[in-house]
Parts: C-alpha cells; sequence; structure tokens
C-alpha cells in the first residue's frame, strides 16, 4: 500500500506557483520522498527528492517539513506543459517504488 | 543521453498469441524495472532486475515472462494473455539496487490490446 495521501485533483493559474502537498505521516527515518510526474500518455519523469532538508533543482522545489510528515512540491512558474498527474512516493533502503493515486494538477490560462 | 526505449510502441495481440515487449538504456544502469498501468491508474510494479538477476516478481501471473538477457536490454514476454491484461507497460532503470537514491527513468511505454 502506498505510504502517501495527496489530494486527487488541484487547478493552478498559468504563470503562478503551483503549491502540491503531500502527507506521509508514517515515513521512518531512512525513507526519502519522491516526486514524478506523468504526462498524459508518457512514462513518469522524476522531478526531485529529498530526504529531511528542503532541495531545489531547476524543475521544482521540494519542501520537507521538520517533523517529515509531510512535503509540499513547488512548481515556482506553472506553465500549460506543467499540466500532468504529480505523485508523491516514499522509498526506503529495503522497498520498492510503490505509486499512489496522484495529484491531477491542470493549468489553467 | 536518459533514454530508455521501448518496443513497440502499440501491440494487438489475440489471446493466442505469443509476443515480446523490448526495452533499452545505454546509460549503463543496473537496475531494470517493469510496470503495468491500466487506464487512470497509478503504475504497479511487475518485476524488477537487479545486476541481471531477477529480484522482484510482484505475484505476477506466469503468462507474463521477464527477461534480462545483458545489462542494457529488458524483456517481457507474452503468452496466453487476457483481456484484462490490456494496459500501458512501463520499463523504467536506475543506476543501481540502492532504492533510496533510485532515481528511475522510464520508457514511453508500450499500449497492448488483448483481443
Amino acid at each position: 500500500d502506498a505510504k502517501t495521501t495527496q489530494p486527487p485533483s488541484m487547478d493552478c493559474a498559468e504563470g503562478r506557483a503551483a503549491n502540491l502537498p503531500c502527507n506521509h505521516s508514517t515515513i521512518s527515518g531512512n525513507e526519502y520522498v519522491y516526486w514524478y510526474r506523468q504526462i498524459h500518455s508518457q512514462g513518469p519523469q522524476y522531478i526531485i527528492h529529498g530526504l529531511k532538508n528542503n532541495e531545489t533543482n531547476e524543475m521544482a522545489s521540494l519542501i520537507i517539513t521538520e517533523d517529515r510528515k509531510s512535503s509540499t512540491l513547488i512548481l515556482p512558474h506553472a506553465t500549460l506543459r506543467d499540466t500532468a498527474v504529480y505523485y508523491c512516493i516514499v522509498i526506503g533502503w529495503d522497498n520498492d517504488m510503490r505509486f499512489g493515486a496522484g495529484t491531477r494538477l491542470t493549468v489553467k490560462p | 543521453d536518459t533514454e530508455v526505449t521501448q518496443t513497440p510502441k502499440h501491440l494487438v495481440m489475440g489471446m493466442t498469441n505469443k509476443k515480446s515487449l523490448k526495452c533499452e538504456q545505454h546509460m549503463g544502469h543496473r537496475a531494470m524495472y517493469w510496470y503495468k498501468q491500466k487506464a487512470k491508474k497509478p503504475p504497479e510494479l511487475m518485476f524488477v532486475y537487479s545486476y541481471e538477476k531477477l529480484s522482484i516478481n510482484e505475484s505476477v501471473p506466469s503468462r507474463f515472462s521477464p527477461e534480462c538477457p545483458n545489462s542494457s536490454l529488458l524483456n517481457l514476454h507474452l503468452h496466453a494473455l487476457q483481456p484484462e491484461d490490456s494496459a500501458l507497460y512501463l520499463c523504467a532503470s536506475s543506476q543501481s539496487g540502492e532504492r533510496a537514491k533510485n532515481i528511475q527513468y522510464f520508457g514511453a511505454g508500450t499500449r497492448l490490446s488483448v483481443l
């Protein structure tokens, strides 16, 4: 079973920041938080991952709460091409990637 | 190059056919994966190969038979499939089996229809 909870859908206006929440209240100390997205009819695409510190790359920022029970993926300036299903996944040393239902983000003009 | 190539892109087969899906990567990755994705559902893990050895089989029916002939290639042999096996089959690879540091790169998938 997936270890994360995400809202099923969100909307965002083009050019605005998209903030996608994820709850992972049962996360263990050695488990990482990964984010992937899947644009319609394509394979999932890696976005970012982190353990306990906030992370930023060219695609997004990942904010992890101090207690590590939740995180937020931030797309700073959403475009129409960011419309996709976003998956938050918790992965540890001894378990494989299990996708939850994800959040369907729709970026609107 | 972060490309995982899957062929064919589309496949239609009858329930008595034998077919194979192919996946190839040239990133030097030593772990490769098969996922199955039904419409409007998340991907489900089927098989994991680590250093060309099968390490995970998620109770997949024997009509699906994976093969990893070398570190760059992964096949999925299909035989006597059922219509409910129609789905998008995704292949992925990652640098190693260290799961927590495990960025997976996915192919575009093979869309399979079983008639």
